[in-house]
């Protein structure tokens, strides 16, 4: 079957660094997707990674490593409007979206 | 962010009631899709349409009945649902159903079933 793993829930420290991890295990591979969504409101596109390596955009980067299948969001310099679930999801070999259940980030003052 | 929009934003109905939700996208897509999404379970597909041509049913109860009269509206009509279905229906677009294509979100309705 396929499976994304991520963290149910994470805590992190207004000004701190967070990295949200996810694993894949999907037939086939045509990109990953991370997402953001606050409670009550739409998911939001974060980043796509189709490439091993990191993309940075601003505060927020992205990891892939297709041979683990493995990425990870880095969150830079904790905004408390940073509380909100970040959604990983994989396009298989049929080009259909395979999602996690999310991974609630609590921000602490 | 008023790129796809969803009516109504919250809806109670009973068991024996029929509702339906609204989706319109304003980005020129010519995909869309609905989505449920439950608390701590990951987003499941219901409906894709490509071109007003659905071209994705999961398995979907016949109690939810897609309808997609052009390429920038969709509906989602509800009969007879059970207290299961209570959940976010979440509407999304995208430029195609394939490839490389960003999927861009509505904000959602919130359905609870009594």
């Amino acid at each position: 079957g396929q499976n994304i793993d991520q963290p149910t829930e994470m805590t992190a420290t207004e000004g701190a660094i967070v990295q949200i991890n996810c694993t894949y295990q999907t037939s086939g591979f045509n990109g990953l997707f991370w997402y953001q969504q606050h409670a009550g409101e739409a998911p939001t596109f974060l980043s796509y990674n189709v490439l091993d390596g990191l993309e940075e955009k601003g505060r927020f980067s992205s990891f892939l490593s297709r041979s683990k299948g493995y990425s990870y969001l880095l969150l830079k310099e904790l905004q408390m409007k940073d509380s909100a679930s970040y959604l990983c999801a994989v396009r298989d070999s049929n080009y259909q979206l395979i999602w996690g259940a999310g991974t609630k980030l609590i921000i602490k003052p | 962010e008023t790129g796809v929009t969803q009516t109504p934003r919250h809806l109670v109905m009973g068991m024996t009631n029929k509702k339906s939700l609204k989706c319109e996208q304003h980005l020129g897509h010519n995909a869309m899709y609905w989505y449920k999404q439950s608390a701590k379970k990951p987003l499941e597909l219901m409906f894709v349409y490509n071109f007003k041509e659905q071209t994705e049913n999961n398995s979907v109860p016949s109690r939810f009945s897609p309808e997609c009269p052009n390429s920038s509206h969709l509906f989602l009509h509800l009969h007879t649902l059970q207290p299961e279905d209570s959940a976010l229906y979440l509407c999304a677009s995208s430029q195609g159903a394939v490839g490389t294509d960003t999927q861009y979100f509505g904000p959602g309705t919130r359905l609870t079933v009594l």
